[in-house]
């Protein structure tokens, strides 16, 4: 299977705890993408690393939130300190190179489901 | 506010007919759109797309219709089978290399009645 992976599927957690979830993009693609998606809404942008460099990161992802992608492969996303408002599916998608290409189709993995008690 | 709209939160087909999903924009920057299809516990699965420099653009069952002037586009499943059952999300995205970050629409259920 050469799709996006992520780990694990499922996080229950109890506030306050921290979490980190991982993403393996499609191995030929070197950009990558967090969203969050929360229930009756549409995905929601985080962040966006090409290879291993952070070059976005949308107003959502308080200082709680830390993501990185050592080496330009896997990664991860982490929350600290997580409130019950952190409870959402978290997505990570990958594209490839922009070269020749006009659009920006992203491929997401299955989801992170974050329960926050 | 929101730039991409799905006004229909559900929808209804029977078997066999054509399935009309819609989708309105607000952002003039938006050229290059996507529609994606969700499965319950399953990520966004990629679609279709269309770029602003045309008006359609088919794919099988699927066909996609952009009308810039209006900031509107549709999606046209025909003929609808029981296994397009999903909620299918529009999305959008600037041209070149700034264009990183899709907004989508907040989904529209598709119910195909067998």
């Amino acid at each position: 299977d050469t799709g996006v992976s992520q780990n694990p599927r499922h996080k229950i957690t109890k506030r306050g705890q921290n979490v980190t979830f991982r993403c393996d993009p499609i191995s030929e693609h070197n950009r990558l993408y967090w969203y969050r998606q929360t229930l009756g809404q549409g995905p929601e942008f985080l962040t966006y690393f090409q290879n291993e460099a952070q070059l976005e990161k949308s107003r959502l992802l308080s200082d709680r939130f830390s993501a990185e992608r050592p080496k330009g492969s896997f990664s991860t996303l982490e929350i600290q300190r997580t409130e019950q408002g952190d409870s959402a599916m978290y997505l990570c998608a990958s594209s490839p190179n922009w070269a020749g290409r006009r659009g920006n189709e992203q491929f997401f993995g299955p989801g992170t489901r974050l329960t926050v008690l | 506010d929101q730039q991409v709209k799905q006004n229909s939160p559900s929808l209804s087909v029977q078997e066999g007919r054509i399935s009309i999903l819609n989708c309105d924009y607000t952002n003039s920057m938006f050229d290059y759109f996507l529609w994606y299809k969700k499965y319950p516990a399953e990520g966004p699965t990629f679609l279709i797309s269309i770029s602003s420099i045309k008006d359609k653009n088919e794919d099988g069952r699927f066909t996609v219709f952009l009308n810039k002037s209006a900031k509107h586009l549709s999606l046209h499943i025909v003929p609808s089978q029981p296994g397009d059952s999903a909620v299918y999300f529009c999305a959008a995205s600037p041209s070149g290399a700034g264009s990183y970050q899709l907004t989508f629409g907040k989904g529209t259920k598709l119910s195909v009645i067998p």
